[in-house]
């Protein structure tokens, strides 16, 4: 049974830094195919999909938030974790993340319960 | 604003049948299989169809997924009260190694 949680802080500071970390159990981020991603959905608004760890270590990040991400995993705590610099408010969303499975294309199969952050002073 | 566009509404009566039609570009879905999510207020989204056309175990075969070039539709028959959601398209980008959605479109079963 595959699942993912999400943890961190509910409120963050502008221009504070956020680190959030996933924890998952039911399969492994070694596994060919399989990567942890992380997406945020704003309130009433849609996904956008942030950043990816690969199987093998490899990682992508959104064209316009990279230079604020970081993704990285740790295979034997079974965590993916995310940096993200300079919050702003405008960055107040629900953090999921999310298994990706690549096979006939690529889906993504689990989500997290999300984790809500606010952004504010 | 999304990468994928999609309408942000739709709305059919129980027992009806309705599509929801998702646009993309030649470096998504144009070249790459779709997924399509549901979503209830408060909750994460659940895969709902993959690889274009297929179903998660589970996912009753009232819905089902095609795709035509660049635009991808889903469809629901047999309309239930239960499927009022929003209902969100996505697919690999080739452009940022990742996956792009659409906009998302909200249900309403009248």
């Amino acid at each position: 049974q595959v699942t993912l949680r999400e943890s961190g802080p509910a409120l963050v500071k502008p221009t504070q830094t956020l680190t959030l970390t996933c924890t998952f159990s039911g399969f492994s981020v070694s596994t060919s195919g399989v990567s942890v991603s992380w997406i945020r959905q704003p309130p009433g608004k849609a996904l956008e999909w942030l950043a990816r760890n690969d199987w093998d270590d490899d990682k992508y990040y959104s064209t316009s938030l990279r230079t604020r991400l970081t993704i990285s995993k740790d295979t034997s705590k079974n965590q993916v974790v995310l940096v993200m610099t300079d919050m702003q408010p405008v960055d107040t969303a629900t953090y999921y993340c999310a298994r990706i499975f690549c096979s006939n294309g690529c889906r993504v199969d689990f989500w997290g319960q999300g984790k809500l952050v606010t952004v504010s002073s | 604003q999304s990468v994928l566009t999609q309408p942000p509404s739709a709305s059919e009566t129980p027992g009806q049948r309705v599509t929801i039609s998702c646009s993309g570009s030649g470096s998504n879905i144009g070249s790459n299989s779709v997924s399509w999510y549901q979503q209830f207020p408060g909750v994460a989204p659940k895969l709902l169809i993959y690889s274009t056309d297929k179903r998660p175990s589970g996912v009753p075969d009232r819905f089902s997924g095609s795709k035509s070039g660049t635009s991808a539709s889903l469809a629901i028959r047999g309309l239930q009260s239960e499927d009022e959601a929003d209902y969100y398209c996505a697919a690999w980008d080739d452009s940022v190694n990742g996956p792009v959605f659409g906009g998302g479109t909200r249900l309403t079963v009248l």
